[in-house]
């Protein structure tokens, strides 16, 4: 069965410091990659998708992934994360139509 | 612009009561799906609708029932609520194939069973 595997459930980092977000999922088909993000109290929005070519994705709010394709992954950076960058992170992958498969997320907390 | 509204944002139900929760999008989606939120789970997939007379069940749709009678609205029924059934649901559109887009989610529903 397909499945995604985000590696850390709780990060916790000072203003400034360097993120990266892990995901790995299983399939060896075609996949189309999101991250989605969930601020308190908000619904969830899309931060970056990959569906072919450059497998550097740049989203929004500073935020890229990298897509690897003999890895299976599709990490989360930002160079210099900020308070507000608090939330809770999503990645999902679709292998067929119609069926996005999550991650079980990573809450994000940053210190001011 | 009011793009997926969630109606109720909280509820309280006792066990074996039944009600369904409304979700209802402006944007014209074909695509509409509800999801339940548990943490350390992520969000799993409860049924889908890819458009109006159009239904399907997800990963986990068992006590809960769907119909698309419009291709604005997409409410979800539970028929027995049970304490299991505790979570945050949230609702989501896309205009048309999953593949091609992002999916606009609804602020949620928290729904508790006693």
């Amino acid at each position: 069965a397909q499945s995604v595997s985000q590696h850390n459930h709780h990060v916790i980092l000072s203003e400034a410091a360097s993120l990266e977000l892990g995901c790995n999922y299983s399939y060896g088909g075609t996949v189309n990659l999101f991250w989605y993000v969930q601020y308190p109290g908000q619904h969830l929005q899309l931060l970056l998708k990959y569906f072919s070519g450059d497998p550097l994705v740049k989203g929004i709010k500073g935020f890229e992934a990298e897509f690897i394709k003999s890895k299976f992954s599709f990490n989360l950076r930002k160079p210099s994360v900020q308070w507000s960058d608090t939330a809770e992170y999503f990645c999902a992958v679709i292998a067929r139509n119609y069926q996005l498969i999550w991650g079980a997320g990573t809450k994000l907390i940053i210190k001011p | 612009n009011a793009g997926v509204t969630q109606t109720p944002k909280f509820q309280v139900l006792k066990t074996g009561q039944s009600m369904t929760l409304q979700c209802a999008q402006d944007m014209n989606h074909e695509y509409m799906s509800w999801y339940r939120q548990d943490p350390g789970m992520g969000l799993r997939l409860i049924h889908y609708s890819v458009g109006a007379g159009i239904t399907d069940q997800g990963e986990v749709p068992n006590g809960y029932n769907v119909s698309r009678s419009t291709t604005e609205d997409f409410p979800l029924r539970l028929l027995s609520a049970a304490p299991s059934q505790t979570s945050v649901y949230f609702c989501a559109s896309t205009p048309r194939d999953l593949n091609t887009g992002e999916l606009f989610f609804g602020e949620g529903s928290r729904l508790t069973v006693l």
